[in-house]
């Protein structure tokens, strides 16, 4: 099967923990995103990867960093959370070049007590 | 950057009837523009998308409209049922040809 896959689908957490995301596609794409929705479901670009090297980092606090090991994976770990990190945290992918569509796992939803 | 309004925020419609969601975007130069659905407790599912030199395109029941005039792109649901409740969402590409701007969402509720 083709797709986008994140791991886990829920973390429940305390503040000051850290935790990790992961983010999969087997899409053939070489470039990846991490976007954020949150709890009015308002989706905003975090972070975007293209072969392994960072292209867009939007205003995101500095606890969030993003890492890729090849072009098919990027995770997302973020120390010490906060109570507003709570939210999904959707990764995406397509093909620099290709088309412009872009192709979103089922996300990774965070709550932080 | 972008800033893509969406409205409305929510659509109630009985099933069979038409449903429209219509976004406004800023950036006169936006060259992609895209429709996504997203089922309670899932990811986005790309719908359809165009390119900013295509007014209309209908595919399986939906039709998405582009007036860059107006900077306003439109979906259309022709014939909803209830299998079409979902939340929708409009993106269009920011000018870095990378980054999807996206509205705030449409609720929809088909009612049988």
């Amino acid at each position: 099967e083709t797709a986008v896959f994140q791991t886990p689908n829920y973390h429940v957490t305390q503040v000051g923990n850290e935790v990790s995301f992961n983010c999969k596609q087997t899409l053939g794409h070489d470039t990846m995103y991490w976007y954020k929705q949150d709890s009015k479901k308002l989706l905003k670009i975090m972070f975007s990867y293209n072969n392994k090297q960072l292209i867009v980092n939007e205003t995101v606090p500095r606890r969030f960093s993003p890492q890729s090991s090849d072009k098919a994976h990027l995770n997302l770990r973020i120390k010490s959370v906060e109570p507003e990190d709570s939210a999904v945290y959707l990764c995406a992918s397509r093909h620099w070049g290709g088309s412009f569509e872009q192709y979103f796992g089922p996300g990774t939803r965070l709550t932080v007590l | 950057g972008e800033q893509v309004e969406q409205r409305p925020p929510h659509l109630s419609v009985r099933e069979g009837d038409s449903a429209i969601i219509i976004c406004t975007y800023t950036d006169s130069a936006t060259a992609y523009f895209s429709w996504y659905k997203q089922e309670a407790g899932a990811g986005l599912q790309l719908l359809m998308s165009v390119l900013s030199n295509v007014d209309r395109k209908e595919e399986q029941g939906l039709t998405v409209l582009l007036n860059k005039k107006d900077k306003r792109l439109s979906l259309n649901l022709t014939a909803a049922h209830p299998g079409d409740s979902a939340v929708y969402f409009c993106a269009v590409l920011g000018s870095n040809y990378n980054v999807l701007y996206f509205g705030s969402g449409t609720k929809l509720t088909v009612e049988p």
